[in-house]
């Protein structure tokens, strides 16, 4: 079966540095999306793209954050310069179309440490 | 604006007993309600969503309302049960930018 894929499994960065994650969605799906869970706390929504262009995006996503589907088969995540609350598990997810009744599909989760 | 309360941190049954997981919601206009589960060591999946209203693992979840509830329900808990459940929401009709709540973590023992 099918899986969305993340690298790597665990970044550590300094602060400051500039961070990319990577994803690989589902081959025949058309919406991607990230989400965060800070330790201890919710799955946050960030970012949703469809067609080369964001969808919608959270309060959360400012202008240090970038998405980029570079090639057709991976979406990245960059984070311009991370600051020590950048500090989560990242999410990306895939879905067959935006309608709520097509499951959006997780990756495993990047663990994103900055020091 | 929406959001998902899930009042449990953790649950913790014993085998063969009957479980239910907790979800409140708020959303002005009429969502589409979601469990999500995660394994040790897995990823996040899909449980169920209400507008397929079916039973999946035995687990099911009954959408009020009038109680703005979606609390997902088990009659007999099972060891392989033992998770984090996440209650989720989307709006209807939109590219579906999930809201989670913060989880429960169920425990089953023997």
């Amino acid at each position: 079966e099918p899986e969305v894929t993340q690298t790597p499994s665990h970044q550590v960065t300094q602060m400051g540095q500039e961070v990319i994650l990577r994803c690989v969605p589902i081959s025949n799906h058309l919406y991607f999306y990230w989400y965060r869970q800070i330790l201890g706390q919710k799955v946050e929504f960030l970012v949703s793209f469809y067609n080369n262009e964001i969808s919608e995006k959270s309060e959360i996503f400012d202008d240090q954050f970038s998405v980029e589907r570079p090639d057709g088969s991976n979406f990245t995540l960059k984070i311009r310069s991370t600051k020590l609350e950048d500090s989560a598990m990242y999410f990306c997810a895939s879905s067959r179309s935006g309608d709520p009744s097509y499951e959006q599909y997780f990756g495993p989760g990047t663990r994103l440490t900055v020091t | 604006a929406q959001r998902v309360t899930q009042p449990e941190k953790l649950l913790s049954v014993f085998k063969g007993a009957p479980v239910e997981l907790k979800c409140n919601y708020s959303y002005s206009g009429s969502p589409e309600l979601f469990w999500y589960v995660q394994y040790s060591r897995q990823r996040l999946q899909l449980l169920l969503r209400h507008i397929s209203r079916e039973s999946i693992k035995g687990f099911t979840a009954d959408l009020n309302k009038g109680e703005t509830s979606f609390h997902l329900k088990k009659p007999f808990a099972q060891e392989e049960d033992s998770a984090m459940y996440y209650c989720a929401l989307t709006p209807t009709g939109t590219a579906s930018k999930l809201t989670f709540g913060t989880g429960t973590r169920l425990q089953v023992t023997l």
